[in-house]
């Protein structure tokens, strides 16, 4: 079975550029989720979509961030514009049921 | 949400057992107890999850307290592989779906 792939796994930009990460999660599992974590931090919950409707982004920072979710499978995630504490690694993870399965993250760094 | 405590770190040596303690005494009726890991350099990866009653599966068991305030996450062999960050988790159900809410876990470290 094939896990939940991320892309790009590394990008560095400079502040006030905008950045989309793609996540492509597990075939059949219907809830996606998006995680930001900061370097030694757990992960936290920015936007978890069910379907293709939106569960809960109470807290993704919505004058930067957007994420959607087409037709139910692909995910994006865009930041416009980037500030400096965006830095971290952003993490998908989808779910069938109360497991989720994560992907391997995109580290963002931003200059 | 309910919280739970963890200690920051915990060393272990190779091939002995090891029980990693969670603390969670505001945990509600309806709140299941997961345990994700995650490896260096690698997304969070599920160990185990469970509500009242123990549980066992090919990477480790969870035993969880007759009042279902704290718990604890047994690996019965350590390896070398299994040193990482270990996260206990209350999880929010919404139906067959879950909002999990990460703490900074507890950094395991095993001695050769």
């Amino acid at each position: 079975e094939a896990g939940v792939a991320q892309s790009p796994r590394y990008k560095i930009i400079e502040k006030r550029q905008s950045v989309a990460f793609w996540c492509n999660p597990i075939s059949g599992h219907a809830t996606l989720y998006w995680y930001q974590q900061i370097l030694g931090q757990g992960p936290k919950l920015l936007i978890q979509f069910q379907n293709n409707g939106v569960v809960d982004d109470s807290q993704l920072p919505k004058d930067r961030f957007s994420a959607e979710r087409l037709k139910g499978v692909d995910s994006t995630l865009k930041i416009q514009p980037a500030k400096l504490e965006d830095s971290a690694v952003y993490l998908c993870a989808s779910s069938y049921y109360l497991e989720q399965f994560f992907g391997p993250g995109t580290r963002l760094t931003v200059l | 949400d309910a919280k739970t405590t963890q200690p920051n770190s915990m060393e272990s040596n190779e091939e002995e057992p090891v029980h990693l303690p969670c603390n969670h005494s505001t945990i509600s009726g309806t709140d299941y107890i997961h345990w994700y890991r995650q490896l260096p350099s690698q997304g969070p990866e599920y160990v185990i999850h469970g509500l009242t009653s123990n549980v066992n599966n090919r990477m480790a068991s969870l035993a969880i307290a007759e009042d279902r305030k704290s718990s604890t996450l047994i690996l019965h062999r350590a390896t070398l592989r299994d040193a990482a960050v270990y996260y206990c988790i209350l999880s929010i159900t919404t139906g067959a779906n879950s909002k999990l809410t990460f703490g900074k876990g507890i950094t395991l470290s095993v001695r050769p």
